[in-house]
């Protein structure tokens, strides 16, 4: 069975400062999805960003990237120009790219709560 | 346009009680799911749906039920309601292969 992993419960960075997320995971497969989900206070759940396994080109959304190393499976989230608006709890989720039974379902991390100081 | 609304936002109840949970997508999805957010912010499957094949995740009691009246809607129902269902329950949908999920805004239940 697919797992992930977020090392770190808690970050803080500084506003307009950069920060990177961790996450890892475990999988056997050769082709999967990854993605960063944003969970502000407000409790909805927003994709930050997402990335096809098969792809080596980064995924980038505007001051989101991701430094996707496929051999280490590892999927860390860069923050750059962090804003006090990107507080809140990250999570990293795993999907395969098999349809059907619970081969869909989205797998989560634990997350990690980011701060962000004025 | 809401694309995947759940109702109630928040649910207080006694032990013992039945209740439900709405969730409709009108996003043209072929899957819908609930998850269950615990204390510690987990997120764990509970039920995934299409119109051919419901998956229940094995962990969770037989006192939740999904039901399903038509491909837009996956509500939840909770029979004899424990303290330990207090959670956040989000329903989600998504379409065919591509992996992302859209998610409810989720229910914060609470058993007193």
């Amino acid at each position: 069975a697919q797992t992930v992993t977020q090392s770190q419960p808690e970050m803080s960075v500084q506003e307009a400062e950069t920060v990177t997320l961790s996450c890892t995971y475990d999988t056997s497969e050769s082709d999967y999805y990854l993605f960063w989900y944003k969970q502000p206070p407000s409790r909805q759940m927003i994709l930050v960003i997402r990335q096809e396994a098969y792809k080596q080109q980064n995924a980038t959304e505007n001051r989101f990237s991701v430094n996707f190393q496929k051999a280490a499976k590892s999927f860390s989230l860069k923050i750059s120009d962090s804003q006090l608006g990107d507080a809140a709890m990250y999570f990293c989720a795993y999907r395969s790219t098999n349809y059907g039974g619970s081969q869909g379902n989205l797998i989560f991390g634990k997350g990690t709560k980011l701060s962000v100081k004025p | 346009d809401t694309a995947v609304s759940q109702t109630p936002k928040y649910l207080v109840t006694q032990m013992g009680n039945d209740k439900s949970i709405k969730c409709e997508q009108n996003l043209g999805h072929d899957t819908m799911y609930w998850y269950k957010q615990d204390s510690k912010k987990f997120l764990k499957i509970m039920f995934s749906y299409n119109n051919k094949e419901l998956i229940i995740n094995e962990t969770v009691p037989n006192r939740f039920s999904p039901k399903s009246p038509d491909k837009a809607h996956l509500n939840l129902h909770i029979n004899s309601l424990e303290l330990g269902d207090s959670a956040v329950y989000f329903c989600a949908s998504s379409q065919g292969t591509w992996g992302g999920y859209t998610f409810g805004s989720g229910t914060r239940l609470t058993v007193v």
